[in-house]
């Protein structure tokens, strides 16, 4: 265990499903991110909540919905996804900017659409 | 714009060889932080160093150590001795300077797939 913890670990759901992924951590960080990480390509940022703010959003489809109700809960809720939105989804937290003590990731989600 | 490239997308060797992973990286930034991650199995990240940009010392940790070149825009990992526990993903990233309004995003590589073999 890393100290974030990513619920479920596998999902798999239907184009016209709607389901919530969900992301906690008690490491005291303060910011929390999204990265979408499909075969054979780099790990894509989706959204960074700085102090439970919003304060990136990677030009993502709307169909994700993130959600940060407090400092230590992401939220990634998904509704009308397509085939190619499978992939694996990670959590990350860092403590302020992360360069100093480095991000933390969860184990993720493996999502598939069908 | 920032880029990072791991062109070694598979490599397999036999324990207690020598591998070298390699990551080239494109920033515009003066200032920036490199990383490397483990990804086993199991999908977590697993973090295993971070190199400030102004910081060319070599470092060594045990059976890994970094080959940071800023002149060739290179920060190579190698693992001496390998094992079968070290087969993973290794993803190299990026990190600008937040004051250039870089934020607080990593930039990775597509990862090199290592398999050890007995």
């Amino acid at each position: 265990e890393t100290g974030v913890t990513q619920t479920p670990r596998h999902l798999v759901m239907g184009m016209t499903n709607k389901k919530s992924l969900k992301c906690e951590q008690h490491l005291g960080h303060n910011a929390m991110y999204w990265y979408k990480q499909s075969a054979k390509k780099p790990l894509e940022l989706m959204f960074v909540y700085s102090l439970e703010e919003r304060v990136e959003n990677n030009s993502v489809p709307s169909r994700f919905s993130p959600e940060c109700p407090n400092s230590s809960h992401l939220f990634l809720h998904l509704h009308t996804l397509q085939p190619e939105d499978s992939a694996l989804y990670l959590c990350a937290s860092t403590l302020g900017e992360g360069a100093v003590y480095g991000y933390t990731f969860g184990s993720g989600t493996r999502l598939t659409v069908v | 714009a920032q880029k990072v490239t791991q062109a070694q997308t598979e490599i397999s060797v036999v324990e207690k060889e020598d591998v070298t992973l390699d990551c080239v990286y494109e920033t515009r930034d003066t200032t920036y932080y490199l990383f490397w991650y483990k990804q086993p199995p199991s999908g977590e990240l697993v973090f295993l160093i971070r190199r400030n940009s102004f910081d060319e010392q070599n470092e060594i940790s045990g059976r890994y150590s970094w080959n940071f070149q800023k002149s060739t825009s290179s920060f190579n990992f190698t693992i001496t001795a390998s094992q079968v526990v070290d087969s993973a993903v290794y993803f190299c990233a990026l990190r600008p300077n937040i004051l250039t309004g870089g934020g607080n995003k990593l930039t990775f590589g597509t990862g090199t797939q290592l398999k050890v073999e007995l």
